[in-house]
């Protein structure tokens, strides 16, 4: 159980495109979600929280105009990187809290590697 | 804010045993966390400390002194299998997660 999928798991595109990656949950609800980023040798950094039916709230420092987040469903969190550039080549992980489950538990997605040119 | 320190790197022989420290300031605390991943994956979830004192699971034990901000992960009966980057993180009130840097690990035969 609690199992968190993630589409594409790798992704190239030209800079200036638009990627979307999704997030899903798919034996659990989350009202909850998290995206992360991790630069190459570094840890992760909590970009924002998405939550279900309302707006994101991103962690200080990033755009929120770039990096586009929807929680449409209790089982679905899109991020969308706008205009993307080469800086922004990252591993992009998504988690989400089960709202059944253990409050304090997240459980992570296999991770999206996008690598702009 | 949150500010988790843990060494960047570590090396140790097959079958021994590896203790990976983590200190952790941060502003509102409800748990630490330490979770394995392996280059290009998701982090897969170890432990979760909220009191004082030991968690053993098997081949692995996690500690935690909220009074000294301090917590470690054992690993025992290495395997080389468990060469892989160990990540604390400590979770706020509001639920968000702050990860240190992460522990590499080096397993030799």
């Amino acid at each position: 159980g609690a199992v968190v999928s993630q589409h594409p798991s790798w992704v190239i595109c030209k800079s200036g495109t638009s990627v979307k990656i999704e997030c899903r949950s798919l034996d659990f609800q989350a009202t909850t979600m998290f995206w992360y980023r991790q630069f190459p040798k570094q840890s992760l950094m909590l970009m924002a929280t998405s939550n279900e039916g309302s707006k994101a709230t991103y962690e200080q420092g990033v755009e929120k105009d770039k990096f586009l987040i929807n929680h449409a469903s209790l089982t679905l969190s899109t991020l969308t990187v706008t205009s993307a550039h080469p800086e922004d080549s990252s591993f992009y992980i998504c988690s989400a809290r089960d709202l059944a489950g253990d409050w304090y538990e997240q459980y992570f997605g296999p991770g999206t590697r996008l690598t702009v040119t | 804010g949150q500010n988790i320190d843990q060494p960047t790197e570590m090396t140790a022989t097959e079958g021994a045993i590896v203790q990976i420290n983590c200190t952790y300031q941060t502003s509102g605390f409800n748990g630490l966390f330490w979770y394995q991943q392996h280059a290009g994956e998701a982090p897969t979830f170890l432990s979760y400390n909220v009191l004082d004192g030991l968690e053993e699971k098997g081949r692995f034990s996690s500690f935690l002194s909220r009074s000294k901000g301090y917590s470690y992960l054992l690993l025992k009966e290495l395997q080389m299998k468990d060469s892989a980057s160990y990540l604390c993180a400590a979770l706020s009130n509001d639920y968000k997660l702050s990860f240190g840097a992460g522990t590499t690990v080096t397993v030799r035969a």
